[in-house]
């Protein structure tokens, strides 16, 4: 079974610095990974995703995600943050096969501070 | 780009009564379906997968009787939470494929169930 986890519970940064959110996966076999976002009083939406090719993958908002299969970590990264960039960050991972069940982390809640 | 609804939006109901939520795709045709339960400072929880046409997937230790799924068409499914009870209080979130791009999933808004 696939399981997800992310360090981070709550992140507090001041406006400008850098944000590295850590996300490990266990899978034995091919997954794809993702990041979602969730606004406050909004739905999730898809900050970026990483299928296969080049591991560093950049997604909206000035975020981006490096894949290292050896460490299979996934880590969301932004050199600078704004305070609209409050929310709370998943990580997610699906297998490629099956049903693609995705399987998500608990979360990591990030305040920005201005 | 794609948009999912659900409806209610929040619900408050008696224990005992049965509750009914939709989930709509509103501008793609949506053959597969997920929903999800959501508890306070917890991730997303996998309940099952709708497929349409078909029997739902439930994942293990989600009850099928109590969670009945139908996706009777490509752009709706339902979840019906049966006899509720305090206990089933919750966030649920729906999210669909897009049949034309099976990579991404769009989520629904969510609903929110508290159960007196």
């Amino acid at each position: 079974a696939q399981s997800v986890s992310q360090h981070n519970h709550h992140v507090i940064l001041s406006e400008a610095a850098s944000l590295e959110l850590g996300c490990n996966y266990s899978y034995g076999g091919t997954v794809n990974l993702f990041w979602y976002v969730q606004y406050p009083g909004q739905h999730l939406q898809l900050l970026l995703k990483y299928f296969s090719g080049d591991p560093l993958v950049k997604g909206i908002k000035g975020f981006e995600a490096e894949f290292i299969k050896s460490k299979f970590s996934f880590n969301l990264r932004k050199p600078s943050v704004q305070w609209s960039d409050t929310a709370e960050y998943f990580c997610a991972v699906r297998s490629s096969g099956g049903y693609q069940k995705v399987t998500f982390g608990t979360g990591t809640k990030l305040q920005v501070i201005p | 780009g794609a948009v999912v609804s659900q409806h209610p939006s929040r619900v408050i109901c008696k224990s005992g009564t049965s509750v009914k939520i939709e989930c709509r795709s509103l501008d793609f045709q949506a053959t597969t379906m997920f929903w999800y339960r959501q508890f306070p400072k917890q991730s997303l929880m996998l309940m099952a997968t709708s497929n349409e046409g078909s029997k739902a997937t439930y994942e293990q230790g989600v009850e099928k009787d109590k969670f009945l799924i139908n996706h009777a068409s490509l752009t709706l499914s339902t979840l019906t939470v049966t006899s509720a009870h305090p206990e089933d209080s919750s966030f649920y979130i729906c999210s669909a494929r897009d049949f034309r791009n099976q990579e991404t999933q769009y989520f629904g808004p969510g609903t929110r169930l508290l159960v007196l």
